[in-house]
């Protein structure tokens, strides 16, 4: 099992352009999740989405959308990057809302 | 508001002496509490995790956690440090109201030989 993949892995933008970050995971996980972490701030939750269908914003949804593709699959976009956002993103899984998260890899994400 | 804080920004400790990592948290109700480890340039792995039951909750790599209700208390701990534990460390706590996590801004542990 390859668990929660995220792609790219590295990713450089110039402020406007815009971009789709994918994740998929592969453990039949109903709930998911986009973080994005900063030096010295943790991890702020963007968006997630508690079962196929449904999706909800986080602390700091701003300046991005999200889609549950599928059960699989959960994509965050940047429709008009901005210097703000250069960050390291964070897919996670879980069974349910509230339950053991499993991350990804992570996307670094820098926005000139 | 429900919380949680990591005390230290960097926890220094010498190879094969024993370590700790601090957490407490705030929350309404009975907490549910993670800890959470990165290394360089990875995704965050879970490492343990208190719903109920025993004070004492063990978890992978030989970590161990204590959970004290009267002291709103999680500490991470382990007998023997190796080198190889030097990571960051995150703990977080459910917030019982949307029950997402909340993280706390992670504690640095360095391993010396």
């Amino acid at each position: 099992n390859a668990g929660v993949t995220q792609t790219p892995k590295f990713q450089v933008l110039k402020t406007g352009q815009s971009m789709t970050l994918q994740c998929a995971q592969d453990m039949n996980h109903n709930s998911m999740y986009w973080y994005r972490q900063d030096p010295g701030m943790g991890l702020r939750l963007i968006y997630y989405s508690a079962s196929e269908g449904t999706t909800d914003k986080g602390e700091v949804p701003n300046g991005y959308n999200v889609s549950r593709l599928n059960k699989r699959e959960f994509s965050l976009r940047l429709e008009s990057a901005a210097p703000s956002q250069t960050s390291v993103y964070f897919c996670a899984s879980s069974e349910a809302v509230g339950d053991t998260q499993y991350f990804g890899p992570g996307t670094r994400l820098t926005v000139l | 508001a429900q919380s949680v804080a990591q005390p230290e920004d960097q926890v220094n400790v010498a190879e094969g002496n024993p370590l700790t990592v601090k957490c407490t948290y705030s929350v309404s109700g009975n907490p549910y509490l993670f800890w959470y480890v990165q290394y360089p340039n990875r995704g965050l792995q879970f490492l343990l995790k208190y719903i109920t039951g025993d004070n004492l909750v063990k978890g992978s790599y030989g970590f161990e956690a204590e959970f004290n209700k009267s002291q709103t208390s999680f500490h991470l701990k382990k007998p023997s440090a190796l080198v190889s534990d030097s990571a960051l460390y995150f703990c977080a706590v459910r917030d019982q109201s949307n029950y997402q996590l909340i993280w706390g801004a992670g504690t640095k542990l360095i391993i010396k030989p």
